[in-house]
């Protein structure tokens, strides 16, 4: 099993661009998670799907957007990229509501 | 608003000696509780977790201790080696909002020297 992955690992956006970070996994999981990591701090949650078709926002959700179409899959959308949204995003995945959450590599975005 | 959050922000200590890392949280609801090593570079990689309905779990070399009473949790990682050398978060379940969500802490950065 791969796990969870994300692409692209490294992202340079100009300010206004839009670009869609990609993430799966292949544990059957139902609930996957978008987080963000700012330096030295923890992880804050942009958006969560309980499964397909269903998403809901997080704790930062402003200035992206998610889909959930199939259970492995789960886009985190930027539109009009600001420099406050350079950070590392982070995906992850759980069989559980409150359980383990497996966590991708990352994808570390810089908007100039 | 609902936190999780660290004691000490850095912690350093002598290859071979125990560590431990605490952790204190604001819900009274949480009862799960989990910790995670992030290495730099890397996503975040599960250790332990513990449900509320417990007060010590342990693993291979670490241990998580959970006091209700004072909302605080802890990681103890025995002999600690050159590897453990990682930031640590602990996380808490957040009850009666957005199922699926962890409060995370901003981690403690644990240095181990030769």
């Amino acid at each position: 099993n791969a796990g969870v992955t994300q692409t692209p690992k490294f992202r340079i956006l100009k300010i206004g661009q839009s670009m869609t970070l990609q993430c799966a996994q292949d544990m059957n999981h139902n609930y996957m998670y978008w987080y963000r990591q700012d330096p030295g701090m923890g992880l804050k949650l942009i958006y969560y799907s309980v499964g397909a078709g269903i998403t809901d926002k997080g704790e930062v959700p402003n200035g992206y957007n998610v889909s959930r179409s199939t259970t492995e899959d789960f886009p985190l959308r930027l539109e009009l990229a600001a420099p406050s949204q350079t950070s590392v995003y982070f995906c992850a995945s759980s069989w559980l509501a409150s359980g383990e959450q497996y966590f991708g590599p990352g994808t570390r975005l810089t908007v100039t | 608003g609902e936190s999780v959050g660290l004691h000490l922000p850095t912690l350093s200590v002598q290859e071979g000696d125990n560590s431990i890392i605490n952790c204190a949280y604001s819900n009274s609801a949480s009862d799960y509780f989990i910790w995670y090593k992030q290495e730099s570079g890397k996503g975040p990689q599960f250790i332990i977790d513990i449900r509320s309905n417990m007060d010590k779990r342990q693993g291979q070399r670490v241990t998580v201790l959970l006091n209700k009473t004072v909302k605080h949790l802890s990681l103890q990682i025995a002999a600690t080696q050159p590897g453990d050398s990682a930031v640590y978060f602990c996380a808490a379940n957040h009850v009666g909002g957005s199922q699926g969500n962890l409060i995370f802490g901003k981690g403690t950065k644990l240095s181990v020297k030769p």
